[in-house]
């Protein structure tokens, strides 16, 4: 299986400021046929269930605030939200759909400062 | 846009299987894969596994031997079942769209299954 690691696990950041997000895999997700990065990142808010914002590593969903953004390739992957808005405050996943079975890391706590 | 909504018992005892069913509104089934998602309490997020609709299945190792998905394309249902559920079971199961190249793209409320006697 890929291994998801995310860091930092938890953290807080002041409304306005930027945050990052950091996401390895314990091998690449780049498929070289196609030049795609088969990495995802989801949002979940308290009580809600998760929510698609990033696809292929920096495509934003549709709807998605252009505040956030992905970027990376192969192993090393990076979401940032560039202006933290206090509706951001969500636990965010990175997930790997490069191989079966899919996995997800284990979560970064984002908090308001 | 498509909506998910999974029903089933919210208690389930050790050693019984459980299941689960996801209505799919908004849309048809006959496209795309589809997929179940587990969260335990306070715990990160597990691939269970997904199914197309035409039946072909993809299981999460971990699980396959307890897992089956299925699919009802007349009534825009798919299913979920674990046999032989312990308390390590317990979790939150969302169900959801797999869109474009694997990714989950529209995700249910979840619905939350406790295994327990």
């Amino acid at each position: 299986d890929i291994v998801m690691t995310q860091s930092p696990d938890s953290l807080t950041v002041s409304l306005g400021e930027r945050a990052t997000i950091n996401c390895k895999s314990s091998q690449s997700v780049l498929y070289s046929s196609n030049n795609k990065n088969y990495l995802a990142w989801h949002q979940q808010k308290p009580g809600q269930p998760p929510k698609l914002l990033i696809y292929w590593a920096s495509t934003r969903e549709s709807g998605v605030p252009d505040r956030f953004s992905g970027s990376g390739s192969g192993t090393d992957f990076t979401l940032t939200i560039s202006s933290l808005q206090a509706e951001d405050v969500a636990v965010y996943y990175c997930q790997q759909y490069y191989s079966s079975p899919k996995t997800f890391g284990q979560g970064t706590k984002l908090e308001i400062k | 846009q498509v909506q998910l909504q999974e029903s089933g018992p919210g208690l389930v005892k050790p050693s019984e299987t459980l299941s689960l069913t996801c209505t799919v509104s908004g849309g048809s089934i006959s496209s795309d894969y589809w997929g179940w998602i587990r969260q335990p309490p306070g715990k990160g997020l597990e691939w269970i596994g997904h199914i197309y609709y035409s039946g072909i299945t993809n299981y999460n190792p971990s699980l396959k031997s307890r897992v089956t998905i299925s699919v009802d394309t007349s009534k825009n249902q798919f299913s979920l079942k674990l046999t032989s559920v312990t308390a390590a079971d317990t979790a939150v199961y969302y169900c959801a769209r797999v869109g474009g190249g694997g990714y989950e793209d529209q995700w249910g409320q979840g619905t939350l299954v406790t295994v327990s006697s």
